[in-house]
């Protein structure tokens, strides 16, 4: 299994720009979350999905949108990129939303928006 | 303010030193992960606790639900465990979304 892969590692984006951050899983996964990493603080969440057709929004959904047409991915959608955006995203993958379900998480994208 | 806290944020130790790093949070709580993020930027779970304590080899990780506080411990450090390590919770109230720590860097001296 190739876990959870994203797509690109790195981008730099000027303002105004938008753009695809693409996820999958092959692990069946149904619950699937967007996260944001930015220095001195923790993840946050941007996005999730419990399934296919269904997203909800997290602690900073602002300026991305999100879809989930397949079970197996989960693009962030970027509609229109500020410098404010500019961090490193982090999808990750579990089970369910369950309690005692581990989260596996991608490699990460780096972006940044000049 | 941030519902997950952890202490310290940067540990430097030598080789063979036992290691502590605590992770505090304020709310209810339906369980707690540790994570670990490699200096690639991988990020891999560690233990997932709701009671007790979970050990997987050298790396051993307690929770007291009535205080509120976990800990992680390395035994026997390695340079090999160098990384940040954070602590994650799942809040009951917002429907059992993860909230991250900022997590601690260690790094480990031969």
């Amino acid at each position: 299994n190739a876990g959870v892969t994203q797509t690109p590692k790195f981008q730099v984006l000027k303002t105004g720009q938008s753009m695809t951050l693409q996820c999958a899983q092959d692990m069946n996964h149904e619950y699937m979350s967007w996260y944001r990493q930015d220095p001195g603080m923790g993840l946050r969440l941007i996005h999730y999905s419990v399934g296919a057709g269904i997203t909800d929004q997290g602690e900073v959904p602002n300026g991305y949108n999100v879809s989930r047409s397949t079970t197996e991915d989960f693009p962030l959608r970027l509609l229109s990129a500020a410098p404010s955006q500019t961090s490193v995203y982090f999808c990750a993958s579990s089970r369910l939303a369950g309690v005692r379900d581990t989260q596996y998480f991608g490699p990460g994208t780096r972006l940044t928006v000049l | 303010k941030n519902e997950v806290e952890q202490s310290p944020q940067n540990l430097t130790a030598q080789e063979g030193e036992f290691i502590t790093i605590n992770c505090s949070y304020s709310v209810g709580i339906s369980a707690l992960h540790w994570l670990q993020q490699h200096p690639g930027g991988g990020i891999v779970s560690l233990f997932m606790l709701s009671s007790g304590k979970k050990k997987h080899g050298r790396l051993i990780a307690t929770i007291n639900i009535q205080e509120k506080h976990s800990s992680l411990h390395i035994t026997a450090s390695h340079p090999r465990d160098s990384a940040v390590y954070i602590c994650a919770v799942r809040i009951t109230y917002t429907g059992n979304q993860f909230y991250f720590g900022t997590g601690t860097s260690l790094t480990v001296i031969p």
